[in-house]
């Protein structure tokens, strides 16, 4: 069974860069139909996406967020990291890894990391 | 402000059933397919429905899912406690070439 797990500190000063990883477990990170992805959850607020990455590398953004992320993978390591330049107060959330099932036509969001915390203080 | 408009919360009794709204545009649930999310509390987001209306492997058939123009919705009848949670939609978002959700609806079993 696939699983997702993020890992990386807990609290960013402000103006300071967000850095999380993502180790994807029982299951390859090179699958043909699968993007791997963030996306954050601040308290009390919904659901919104970061972004995604395929295992060849590319990748798409958020367009509130593509000056500021960047999503990289690494296949050797199976895993795939965030890093948010320049946080703010508004950017702590709940930060969630995700898979994205991907068609032609459609996609989905199957598989989710249990989530980390990160708080912006100084 | 989320793309998407969900209802804050809703209710019902045990063993009934509750319908989940998804309100959104042309650009986004008018022309995708629509997933739907439950999250427990302290846990991770959970796919319910996938393409507007199908199960992936192991979701009862007493959730489904629908959708009409540029609404979707999701239904969960046989309600039990367990089905407490905050539960999401999200669509492609073709104008803004992002993902998108909606706030999330919190549903409590009374």
């Amino acid at each position: 069974q696939l699983q997702l797990q993020e890992s990386g500190p807990g609290l960013v000063k402000p103006s300071e860069t967000l850095s999380l990883t993502c180790t994807v477990s029982g299951g390859s990170i090179s699958g043909s139909n699968y993007y791997w992805g963030w996306v954050r959850q601040p308290p009390g607020k919904g659901l919104e996406w970061i972004g995604n990455i395929y295992y060849s590398g590319t990748t798409y953004y958020h367009p509130s967020l593509k000056s500021r992320a960047t999503i990289s993978v690494d296949t050797s390591k199976k895993q795939f990291s965030l890093k948010l330049r320049y946080v703010t107060a508004a950017d702590a959330s709940v930060y969630y890894c995700v898979r994205r099932v991907t068609t032609v036509t459609t996609s989905w969001f199957d598989t989710w990391g249990q989530g980390t915390l990160v708080t912006v203080s100084s | 402000q989320s793309v998407l408009t969900q209802p804050p919360s809703v209710s019902a009794a045990p063993g009934q059933k509750v319908t989940i709204s998804c309100s959104g545009s042309s650009s986004n649930i008018g022309n995708n397919y629509v997933s739907w999310y439950q999250r427990l509390p302290g846990a991770a987001p959970k796919l319910l429905i996938y393409d507007n209306n199908k199960r992936p492997s192991g979701i009862p058939d007493r959730l489904s899912g629908s959708k009409s123009g540029t609404s979707a919705t999701l239904g969960i009848t046989g309600l039990q406690t367990g089905d407490e949670a905050d539960y999401y939609c999200g669509t492609w978002d073709s104008s803004l070439s992002a993902e998108v959700f909606g706030g999330g609806t919190k549903l409590t079993v009374l």
